[in-house]
C-alpha cells in the first residue's frame, strides 16, 4: 500500500493569491492524480502523470497547472486563486501499468475567501 | 462512455443490522470495478475490486460485493454494521481503452445509529 502525503490539509486564502498543493509518495509509482471534489459529489479529475516530464489535464476542466520533475512529487498550482477554486483536492497515485488501483492522500480541502 | 451510478444518496441503519449499497455502471466492456470509503476530512480507502473471476469479491473490514453483468450492479453488502462504517463510500468503474481513468459515483452517505 502507497503512502500519499498532501500538505496543507486545510488553507483559507485570499482571491488573487497564488498556492502551491504539495503531494508526494513515498512508493515509487509511475502514475499520479489529482482530482476535484465538491462536498456531497464524485471526484472528478482534473490532471494526470504517467512519469517524470509526462502531465496531461483530464476530464474536469481546471485552471490549475501541475509538474512532474521527481517520480514521488506532484504538486498543483493555482497562480490567481478564486472563491469558485474552494474544494477539497485529492491526490493519488498507481503502481499498475493501467493505473487501474489507486491509492488516495488525505486531500487538501481549500477555502478561496 | 462510462458512467457510475449511485441510487442512495443517504442511507441510515441501526448497528448490527445489514447493509446493502447500490451501484449501477454503464461501460461497453468487461468492467474493472471498485468500491472506496471516506471518512470525514479523510481521503479515500479502496475496499475492494473485482476485475474477472469469482463475482462475490471479499474485501477489508468485512465487506463483500457481488458483480452481475445481467443487472450492471456492483452492490456492496456487510452482514452486520459496527458504528465506525459510518462513513461516504464511493463506487467506481475502470476505464482500461484509451482515457484509462477512474469515473466515480456520486457517492452514498452511510449513517449508523446505535
Amino acid at each position: 500500500e502507497a503512502d500519499i502525503y498532501q500538505t496543507p490539509r486545510y488553507l483559507v486564502i485570499g482571491t488573487g493569491k497564488k498556492i502551491t498543493l504539495e503531494c508526494s509518495q513515498t512508493m515509487g509509482h509511475d502514475k499520479m492524480y489529482w482530482y476535484q471534489q465538491d462536498p456531497g459529489m464524485e471526484l472528478h479529475l482534473i490532471h494526470y502523470s504517467y512519469g517524470v516530464n509526462s502531465t496531461e489535464k483530464g476530464d474536469l476542466s481546471s485552471e490549475s497547472t501541475v509538474s512532474r520533475i521527481r517520480t514521488e512529487h506532484f504538486p498543483l498550482t493555482l497562480e490567481s486563486a478564486r472563491p469558485s477554486h474552494t474544494s477539497q483536492y485529492l491526490c493519488a497515485s498507481s503502481p499498475t501499468p493501467t493505473g487501474d488501483e489507486q491509492f488516495f492522500g488525505p486531500g487538501t480541502r481549500l477555502t478561496v475567501l | 462512455a462510462q458512467s457510475v451510478t449511485q441510487p442512495d444518496i443517504h442511507i441510515t441503519v441501526s448497528e448490527g443490522a445489514s447493509l446493502e449499497l447500490r451501484c449501477n455502471y454503464s461501460y461497453g466492456a468487461t468492467p474493472y470495478l471498485f468500491w472506496y470509503v471516506q471518512s470525514p476530512g479523510q481521503g479515500l480507502q479502496l475496499l475492494l475490486k473485482y476485475f474477472s473471476g469469482d463475482t462475490l469479491v471479499q474485501g477489508i473490514k468485512g465487506f463483500e460485493a457481488e458483480f452481475k453483468r445481467s443487472q450492471s450492479s456492483f452492490n456492496l453488502r456487510k452482514p452486520s454494521v459496527h458504528w465506525s462504517d459510518a462513513a461516504e463510500y464511493f463506487c467506481a468503474v475502470f476505464s482500461s481503452g484509451s482515457a484509462r481513468q477512474l469515473t466515480f459515483g456520486s457517492g452514498t452517505q452511510l449513517t449508523v445509529l446505535p
